[in-house]
């Protein structure tokens, strides 16, 4: 099981906006870290620290957590976005969501 | 820019412990950052096993029952996996990777699949 509650699955018409919730009580306490994992790939950061970009990640990245909910969203969705999304947080030790599966029609 | 790279055998016998080693380049495995081992059965979620920090002090995940031993090689720059009693559920990629505890998870390695045999 998961301490992280994340949808299995997302999807998003072409060139809209996807968001990517994940749950946890009182999640807006603490630093969420979100992931990008393409398949056969290792994860790559696109949200670090509720809402920050790493450089090299497009700016239709953004994130936001606020009380038991942490968001990331996507904005104006391409092919490419098309990955699994998991979320991250630390509380004397590592805590990953389940994992969303975002399909770009 | 730090490079993270796993090495070990590719197949374990069940009942028998996996080993992998994890190889940092371009930092210094003493500072301010968490190694740890993620894992990652085929067609599933990440799963994390456990951190280790330059002192030796360690976090795992409990549901690994105490499977889980954790080293640090600070001389040769590197951290390893133990995990004992495998079963074929053991069988994953398992990713190497350096955590800041408030930055996230900023490196990880290529990853490497084990497979366990009956």
């Amino acid at each position: 099981s998961y301490e992280l509650t994340q949808p299995r699955s997302v999807s998003v018409a072409l060139g809209q906006t996807a968001r990517i919730s994940c749950g946890r009580d009182n999640i807006g306490g603490q630093y969420v870290h979100w992931y990008q994992q393409k398949s056969g790939q290792a994860p790559v950061m696109v949200i670090y620290r509720d809402n920050n970009r790493p450089s090299g990640i497009p700016e239709r990245f953004s994130g936001s957590n606020s009380g038991d909910t942490a968001t990331l969203t996507i904005n104006r969705a391409q092919v490419e976005d098309e990955a699994d999304y998991y979320c991250q947080l630390w509380n004397s030790g590592t805590v990953f969501g389940g994992g969303t599966k975002l399909t770009v029609l | 820019q730090v490079q993270l790279k796993e090495s070990g055998p590719g197949l374990v016998k069940a009942s028998g412990t996996l080993s992998l080693t994890c190889s940092v380049s371009g930092d210094s495995i003493t500072g301010s950052h968490w190694w740890a081992w993620v894992r990652q059965p085929p067609g599933k979620g990440l799963e994390w096993l456990g951190e280790i920090y330059d002192s030796g002090s360690t976090n795992d995940n409990p549901s690994l029952k105490s499977r889980v031993s954790l080293f640090i090689d600070n001389s040769n720059n590197r951290f390893s996996l133990r995990l004992s009693s495998v079963t074929a559920a053991d069988t994953a990629t398992y990713y190497c990777a350096r955590i800041d505890i408030n930055w996230g998870i900023d490196s990880w390695g290529q990853g490497t699949l084990v497979t366990v045999s009956s």
